[in-house]
């Protein structure tokens, strides 16, 4: 049983371009939520995304968006990167019901790097 | 004031030893509360869901305090593979996820 995956693992991204971030949840699993974590800080919350709409924002401007599909698989967008947009990306993934709701499980994250 | 507050640490402690956490919390409509621990470069993994009546797993007991707003990690016969970063994790709205900045544990042999 695969757990939660993502990918590119590392990107390098230069001031002002977009970039594309993919995860897969786990199986069973049809909520994806999205962190930034900068380093030595814990994770913070970007958004969530159940049955294909954004349902909960944390304090990211509108240049972050996302996208979840049938299968449940979701997409983080940045569009025009800054330097401080550099960080490392967490997808993570959650049932929506039952005794584990609200237990999310993170896949290994995307490394962002903007230049 | 931040939404989750942790002390930072470190906390440096022996192997056998007895160490706790505590993570405080300002909204007092969250509903949802956990521990998760993070190794140096890697994803964090959930450790334990925390309840008010305390839950324990092995040499791991959480414990939620409503009335105070903070919630407590113990952990017993600590080993040196316990050491990692400990994120203490609470949801209100329904969905919003408040991690909060870590509590760095190292432990010696």
């Amino acid at each position: 049983d695969a757990g939660v995956t993502q990918s590119p693992t590392h990107l390098i991204k230069t001031r002002g371009q977009q970039v594309t971030l993919r995860c897969s949840p786990k199986s069973g699993h049809d909520t994806v939520s999205w962190y930034q974590q900068a380093l030595g800080q814990g994770p913070q919350f970007i958004f969530q995304y159940y049955e294909e709409e954004e349902r909960q924002r944390g304090n990211f401007p509108d240049r972050f968006s996302g996208h979840q599909f049938p299968n449940y698989s979701s997409e983080l967008n940045v569009n025009a990167l800054l330097l401080g947009d550099s960080a490392l990306y967490l997808c993570a993934s959650s049932p929506n019901r039952g005794a584990s709701y609200n237990e999310q499980f993170f896949g290994p994250g995307t490394r962002l790097t903007v230049l | 004031r931040k939404e989750v507050e942790q002390d930072p640490g470190p906390f440096n402690v022996p192997e056998g030893a007895t160490v706790a956490f505590n993570c405080t919390y300002s909204n007092s409509a969250s509903q949802s509360f956990f521990w998760y621990r993070q190794d140096c470069r890697k994803e964090p993994k959930l450790l334990m869901s925390v309840y008010s009546s305390g839950n324990e797993d092995g040499r791991f007991t959480a414990q939620l305090n409503r009335a105070s707003q903070y919630i407590s990690l113990l952990i017993r016969d600590s080993k040196l593979s316990d050491s990692a970063t400990y994120l203490c994790v609470v949801i209100h709205g329904g969905f919003k996820t408040i991690f909060g900045a870590g509590t760095r544990l190292f432990v010696k042999a």
